[in-house]
């Protein structure tokens, strides 16, 4: 069975550029989160999805930041304008059911602001 | 805020050695999840407890979950270098979402 995929599982631009991170949930999956990696952080959740609508987006670091679910099978994460301080693994995860059921996690984006 | 406190931050054993992290709250949780996270990769789910004082066992590992429900511990017996990795536990919140603590990073040597 297919697991969580992200793209790309690496990015490094400049600061000011445009970034965009991409998910494809597990099938038949109804919940998907945005995660943030970072060493002094731990994960932080960034945002989640359920059937396809925003429910939480407290974790999102400032408008700079914006995600989208347009269908059940794709999700994007946006970062405009990226900034250094925004380098982490981002990862994707989805699940079935409430949102605090085990979730399934995509092998991230590893993302450097130059 | 519901906080989840993993100890310790590091720990670096050899092989064959026997080790215990804990996961702790002041808050109860309804469930807890035990994940492995291996270099480059995403979180994996190893387990999940619900009911306080139980005890789950997967080959080498042994989880149990506190009588109240508020804090947790993965015992490994006679480590193996395929242990390596970022052991974190994640509470079922009562936002109804799931809270990660920060993982505890065991590294073992041949």
């Amino acid at each position: 069975d297919a697991g969580v995929i992200q793209s790309p599982r690496h990015e490094v631009t400049e600061m000011g550029q445009e970034v965009t991170l991409r998910c494809k949930p597990i099938s038949g999956h109804n919940s998907l989160f945005w995660y943030r990696q970072t060493m002094m952080r731990g994960l932080e959740l960034l945002i989640y999805f359920n059937n396809n609508v925003p429910i939480d987006d407290s974790g999102m670091p400032e408008d700079r930041f914006s995600a989208k679910m347009p269908n059940a099978s794709f999700s994007t994460l946006k970062i405009q304008p990226s900034e250094p301080r925004d380098s982490a693994v981002y990862f994707c995860a989805s699940s079935f059911g409430p949102s605090n059921q085990p979730q399934h996690f995509g092998d991230g984006t590893r993302l450097s602001i130059l | 805020t519901q906080l989840l406190e993993q100890s310790p931050q590091f720990l670096s054993i050899q092989e064959g050695e026997n080790l215990t992290v804990y996961c702790n709250s002041s808050s109860v949780f309804s469930s807890l999840q035990w994940y492995r996270q291996e270099p480059g990769e995403g979180p994996v789910l190893l387990v999940t407890v619900v009911t306080g004082g139980e005890v789950k066992k997967l080959k080498r590992l042994t989880f149990q979950f506190g009588d109240a429900r508020k804090d947790s511990s993965l015992h490994i017996t006679a480590a193996q270098t395929g242990d390596t990795g970022l052991y974190l536990c994640a509470g079922a919140g009562s936002q109804g979402n799931l809270i990660f603590g920060k993982g505890t990073k065991l590294s073992v040597k041949p």
